[in-house]
């Protein structure tokens, strides 16, 4: 058990739909990442947050967007959703931004139909 | 360009034997770390192993090594005895320090193992 812990396990929606994915960090990480990953695009970052900021964007779409509240908790939402988009959405943390490894929760399967 | 290169997409192995898992990487930074992760068909990312650029030794966890070659770039994964669960896709990241990095981890395309009984 990695510690993180990501909310819904399976998400099954229609296009055009928004969602909301949910992550807790292990105790004691201030760092949260998010990850989606597909079968012809790998692992890809999306966005980080440190401690209730944003730290860096990856190849994140304008249609979705990220929080981390005080608690470290983090929200991914996802909006007008495509086919396209059916994925495996990764959330991972670490105590810090530097070269540690990063542990991810067990991730959120979203089908959009 | 790649920053991290797995050029097995699919691997296969005998129970017991062991097998080696290649990745080679691409930075100019000198602080950097190098992972390794498991997939099981479940999904779930499993952290295997850590290597840090600054190490003198190989990291070792249980039946993992890492087979770290600096000069190389090549930070090779080597799984002894496997077993039949070792079964899984395995993914090799970096994450570089240091001036001008971003500390977001890269990840390679994966490897496919498939442990035979």
């Amino acid at each position: 058990d990695s510690g993180v812990t990501q909310t819904p396990k399976h998400l099954i929606t229609a296009t055009g739909q928004r969602v909301t994915l949910r992550c807790s960090p292990r105790s004691g990480d201030l760092s949260v990442y998010w990850y989606q990953q597909s079968l012809d695009q790998g692992l890809q970052f999306l966005i980080q947050y440190y401690n209730g900021e944003e730290r860096a964007k990856g190849n994140i779409l304008e249609r979705f967007s990220a929080q981390q509240f005080p608690d470290l908790h983090s929200e991914l939402n996802l909006s007008s959703l495509e086919l396209g988009d059916s994925a495996l959405y990764f959330c991972a943390s670490s105590a810090t931004q530097k070269t540690e490894a990063l542990h991810f929760g067990n991730g959120t399967r979203l089908t959009v139909t | 360009a790649q920053k991290i290169t797995q050029t097995q997409p699919g691997m296969f192995v005998q129970e017991k034997e062991a097998v080696t898992l290649d990745c080679t990487y691409d930075t100019s930074d000198p602080s950097y770390g190098l992972f390794w992760y498991k997939q099981p068909s479940s999904g779930e990312m499993i952290f295997l192993i850590y290597q840090g650029s600054y190490d003198q030794q190989n990291a070792t966890e249980g039946r993992y090594s890492l087979n770290f070659q600096k000069a190389r770039k090549s930070a090779n994964l080597v799984i002894s005895a496997s077993q039949l669960g070792d079964s899984a896709m395995y993914f090799c990241a970096m994450r570089e320090g240091g001036s001008g990095g971003s500390y977001i981890p890269t990840f390679g395309r994966g490897t496919s193992l498939i442990v035979h009984p």
